[in-house]
């Protein structure tokens, strides 16, 4: 089955810098990439997501970029803010939305 | 529109107990899952479920057990209770399947089983 390392585990940054989180997976019939932000008590929600026939995807703040020869893709956020500051998961579906999720970063945004 | 709800949020259990998490959508959605949370692990599925009357095992399905009776409703059961099923469940819902559809979570029920 699928497999998706996400690093790092713990990432911590001034307000106004940039945070990079990289996911790798493992099987190539993956062609779904979304990213999920979890705030402390609650579920996770879906900020940007990419698919295999796009190589980057940005949203204000936020971008996705995909290498599907190296079977890896990051999220890039720029110009971070406090609010910022939560667990993020990177995650790979091969199908019927069965996603699998990287182990999650804690992002932690200094002002 | 309440979204993805499920009952109870917190729960202690013995060991070789029993209970059954509700999760309950509003949204109409064919695709319902469950998923569990724990430290440095990210979320690992259980089950899930592509319509009403079908289940399917996940990642991870051993010692639980799935219904989805109603469209709108999916139950997991734990028949007997393990220190090993300490977590953090997650339901969620999806509008279509195959390889796009962005998942809807529900806030987590927390279960320490002892």
């Amino acid at each position: 089955g699928e497999n998706v390392e996400q690093h790092p585990s713990t990432l911590s940054v001034q307000e106004g810098d940039s945070a990079v989180i990289k996911c790798t997976y493992s099987d190539s019939a993956s062609n779904y990439f979304p990213w999920y932000k979890q705030e402390l008590g609650k579920g996770p929600q879906l900020i940007i997501d990419i698919r295999s026939n796009v190589g980057e995807k940005k949203d204000q703040r936020i971008a996705v970029t995909l290498n599907k020869t190296a079977k890896h893709f990051s999220l890039h956020i720029t110009e971070t803010q406090p609010e910022d500051s939560a667990v993020y998961f990177c995650a790979a579906s091969v199908g019927y939305g069965k996603l699998t999720f990287g182990q999650g970063t804690i992002l932690t945004v200094h002002p | 529109n309440a979204g993805v709800t499920q009952t109870p949020k917190f729960r202690v259990l013995k060991t070789g107990q029993s209970m059954t998490l509700l999760c309950a959508q509003d949204m109409n959605h064919e695709y319902m899952y469950w998923y569990r949370q724990d430290p440095g692990m990210g979320l690992r599925l259980i089950h899930y479920s592509v319509g009403e009357g079908t289940t399917a095992k996940g990642e991870v399905p051993d010692g639980y057990n799935v219904s989805r009776l109603k469209k709108q409703n999916f139950l997991l059961g734990l028949e007997s209770a393990a220190p090993s099923q300490t977590s953090v469940y997650f339901c969620a819902s999806s509008e279509a399947g195959g390889n796009t559809g962005e998942l809807f979570f529900g806030e987590g029920s927390r279960l320490t089983v002892l």
